[in-house]
Order: structure tokens, then sequence, then C-alpha cells
């Protein structure tokens, strides 16, 4: 059975760095694109990155130069690691599986950047 | 990166049939097929729908169909349930490696 978990989320000051984990069973991270995407409260899903079996990454604009997708293929883990965080950062982040179409998703953690 | 444009709420009463549209341009909607819908119930990840414009995944009903028209995808459900009240999303690859969403559907099943 597929599961994606996430965990790393919580409070954070305006600046911070945060690092969020996408745990992985079911399947091999790196043999599949993996997406996250954030939905701030209230609001619609955005797309923040993807990262390729091959290993390419990219990323939307607002994140650009400041967020990291990674994976560890011994651990089966997806990875987000957020820089010089802001307050429009704040959101759930999901882990999906999947590029253009994301057929299993993460519960979710959240990220507040709060001072 | 602009969002997909979306109405903000579409409503219709069970048994009914009802339609969501998707908005883009020829770098998105319009050039690729690789349209996805999505639901999402509050305080729900999302779960997909429909993907490639039109194909349902194991598991969906076969209520739910999805087309596409030049830059406008949409998503129709038909023999509307209270069930399928809900947000519904829709996203699309983008030149140059990049997804967009769009903005967000809220279904009210009166």
């Amino acid at each position: 059975e597929v599961q994606l978990v996430e965990s790393g989320g919580g409070l954070i000051q305006p600046g911070g760095s945060l690092r969020l984990s996408c745990a992985a069973s079911g399947f091999t991270v790196s043999s599949k694109y993996m997406t996250w995407v954030r939905q701030a409260p209230g609001k619609g899903l955005e797309w923040v990155s993807f990262i390729y079996s091959g290993g390419s990454t990219f990323y939307a604009d607002s994140v650009k130069g400041r967020f990291t997708i990674s994976r560890d293929n011994s651990k089966n883990t997806l990875y987000l690691q957020m820089n010089s965080l802001r307050a429009e950062d704040t959101a759930v982040y999901y882990c999906a599986k999947g590029d253009t179409a994301h057929d299993y998703w993460g519960q979710g953690t959240l990220v507040i950047v709060s001072s | 990166q602009s969002a997909l444009t979306q109405p903000a709420s579409v409503s219709g009463s069970p048994g009914q049939s009802i339609t969501i549209s998707c908005t883009g341009t020829s770098s998105d909607v319009g050039g690729y097929n690789y349209v996805s819908w999505y639901q999402q119930q509050p305080g729900k990840a999302p779960k997909l729908m429909i993907y490639e414009v039109s194909s349902r995944p194991s598991g969906v009903s076969n209520r739910f169909s999805g087309s596409k028209s030049g830059n406008t995808a949409s998503l129709t459900i038909s023999g509307l349930q209270a069930e399928d009240e809900a947000d519904y999303y829709c996203s699309s690859y983008r030149s140059s490696n990049t997804l967009v969403f769009g903005g967000g559907t809220k279904l009210t099943v009166l």
C-alpha cells in the first residue's frame, strides 16, 4: 500500500529555516516523479517544486533560490529545505507522488512563519 | 505564475449535472493534455479525480468526466450526490517544467 507521511512543520520566525520530510512506503521515491504542493490557510493549492526520477529539480518562482527539493534513496524519503522563510510561506505543505497528476498525497504538515 | 481561472462556486441539486470550467492559455491547458482535477474535502488532502484531461483513476466514479476545448478544460459531474460537495481544483502542466493550479471551485449540493 502506498503511503506518504510528512513531518517537520511548525512555527518559525521570518528569515528562519525548516526542513520538511516526506517518508514514502509502498513504492520507491527515486523511481517516480515527486512534487511538493502547498495550501495557505483558506486558500487554493499552489505548486512548489518537482523532482524527477533522473534528479532534475524545478521550482515555482515564489520559492526559487530559497527552497531546495531533494531525496534520500536509502531512507525512501523526500525533503524540502526551506530557507529565508517569509510570512507568505505559511501553509500546509503536501508531498505528492507524480508530476502532472498526483495519485497519492500525504496528510500535510503545517508551517507557520510568524514572529 | 498566474493561476488557471475557475468559477469560485457552482451549485446543483441532487441528480443534476454540473460543469466546472478551468481556463488557461496555450502555454498550459491549450498546449498539453496534462490537465488533472482534484476533489478536496474540508481538512483533507486532495484526491485525484481526472488525469490527462479525461482519464479516470481506478476507483473514481464514472459520474466524473473531463474534457478540453482550446484553452479551457471542464469537469462534469453527473447524477450529483450530497457526498460530491467539496472544493475542486484543476491543474495543468505549463511550459518550462512547471505546474499550475486553478483557484478552486466550491461545489454546493442544494
